[in-house]
């Protein structure tokens, strides 16, 4: 069965860095498109990013754009992201997800909790 | 970017009744629209993509419709799971929003 094992996340202080890790099973990770998506009690669900099923395309939602970085590795299926200079406005919970037809989110990681805190 | 209004935010009915809920987009989004369960603690499910197809495993009371700008999620009849947050989505350009959220309880 599909499944999108998170870790990473935690207590990090402001202006740090952050790389948050799902590993996936269950089907053929490298013909899939995945996304990660965050969420606030505040800001409800906000799209960050999403990145081709090879790696060549990736696209980011505007509050990512400039600090965040996701990436994979087809050879492990994992996919990653990276989130640089933390602000107390990126304190969510962050869900890895997998691609349905290029912008639906048919599997979800069990979410990391990334609270950002002096 | 294009914003999604759901109404209403809190819809409270009983096992058995019939759900109807509603999602507006500010603009046309063609037939490009998603709806989500998320009970909590857990992550959101997808139910319906491109208005009207039911994803895997949904039950069949499930059924969305609408294109354009006005798009309805139906729960014929409401069963005790079913009580839950739903979200609308929309992917036009991979400028990808989701709207605030319905609250279906318990009456």
């Amino acid at each position: 069965q599909v499944q999108l094992v998170q870790s990473g996340g935690g207590v990090v202080q402001p202006g740090t860095s952050l790389r948050l890790s799902c590993a996936a099973s269950g089907f053929r990770f490298s013909v899939y498109g995945m996304h990660w998506v965050r969420q606030t009690p505040g800001k409800g669900l906000e799209w960050v990013a999403v990145i081709g099923h090879d790696g060549s395309m990736t696209n980011y939602g505007d509050s990512a754009k400039g600090r965040f970085t996701i990436s994979r590795d087809n050879s492990r299926n994992m996919v990653y992201l990276q989130i640089n200079s933390l602000r107390a406005e990126d304190t969510s919970v962050y869900y890895c997800v997998r691609d349905l037809k290029s912008g639906w989110f048919d599997f979800w990681g069990q979410g990391s909790l990334v609270t950002v805190s002096s | 970017e294009i914003v999604l209004t759901q109404s209403p935010a809190t819809l409270s009915l009983s096992p058995g009744e019939r759900a109807t809920l509603s999602c507006r987009a500010s603009q046309s989004l063609s037939s490009s629209l998603a709806w989500y369960q998320q009970k909590p603690g857990q992550p959101p499910r997808l139910l319906i993509y491109d208005a009207s197809n039911r994803a895997t495993g949904i039950p069949a009371r499930f059924s969305g419709s609408g294109s354009g700008t006005d798009f309805t999620l139906t729960i014929s009849s409401l069963e005790p799971e079913d009580f839950a947050v739903y979200y609308c989505q929309q992917r036009s350009n991979w400028l990808i929003t989701f709207g605030p959220g319905t609250k279906v309880d318990i009456k």
